[in-house]
């Protein structure tokens, strides 16, 4: 089957754009991650979304950051007036439970570049 | 929150020799380790995972060994092949979060 995929691969911004990033999980997934990799790091977490409602967004580094998973798939990861500390790969993951104990399958990412 | 601390940054070893990756974490709570596996510019992927009730798991060539009373963990990788090398990173789940706490990653190069 189809596992994670996520639009755009690549994205160009001008500082000051904003930008949407889409993930479309797994069929059927409960969990949905959003994770900000920066070169040579680790994926760090942004926010949690089981099913619809988004349990924690503790990880979003600035109110300029926004996630959305409005009926229970596909989520959007937006970022509003991108900055250059915005670039990095946003990699976005799912699970087919919401108790955090299973695998986590992870999208290709999208590489955003800000200018 | 989980904190989560790996080593080596870089490793290289001589194909057919093994690889040891080391990790620790801080949050006694935590209960789920996983390893992934990314290739360059590609996505992680999970290669094994352990839970905290029980200290070691082997899958052919790959095994992982959990201390929780030392909070650590680690990945050996024996009879290494140039397909191995990519970057290994451990992980924690958070169980706060529900989210992974990843480590800073370990780049094997398996020299043919």
């Amino acid at each position: 089957g189809a596992g994670v995929s996520q639009s755009p691969r690549y994205k160009v911004a001008k500082r000051g754009q904003d930008v949407a990033l889409r993930c479309d999980p797994i069929s059927g997934h409960v969990s949905l991650f959003w994770y900000q990799q920066a070169l040579g790091q680790g994926p760090e977490f942004l926010t949690y979304f089981q099913n619809e409602a988004q349990l924690d967004k503790s990880g979003l580094p600035s109110d300029r950051f926004f996630a959305e998973r409005p009926e229970g798939s596909v989520s959007t990861l937006k970022i509003q007036r991108t900055q250059q500390e915005d670039s990095a790969v946003y990699l976005c993951a799912s699970s087919p439970t919401g108790h955090g104990y299973n695998e986590q399958f992870f999208g290709p990412g999208t590489r955003l570049t800000v200018l | 929150g989980e904190n989560v601390e790996q080593h080596p940054s870089t490793l290289s070893v001589q194909e057919g020799d093994s690889a040891v990756i080391k990790c620790t974490y801080s949050d006694s709570a935590s209960n789920y380790f996983p390893w992934y596996k990314q290739e360059l510019g590609k996505r992680p992927q999970l290669i094994i995972d352990i839970r905290s009730n029980v200290g070691e798991k082997k899958d052919q060539r790959i095994a992982v060994t959990l201390n929780k009373t030392a909070k650590h963990f680690s990945l050996h990788i024996t009879e290494t092949q140039p397909e191995d090398s990519a970057v290994y990173f451990c992980a924690a789940l958070d169980t706060g979060r529900r989210a992974l706490t990843f480590g800073s990653g370990t780049r094997l190069q398996v020299q043919p």
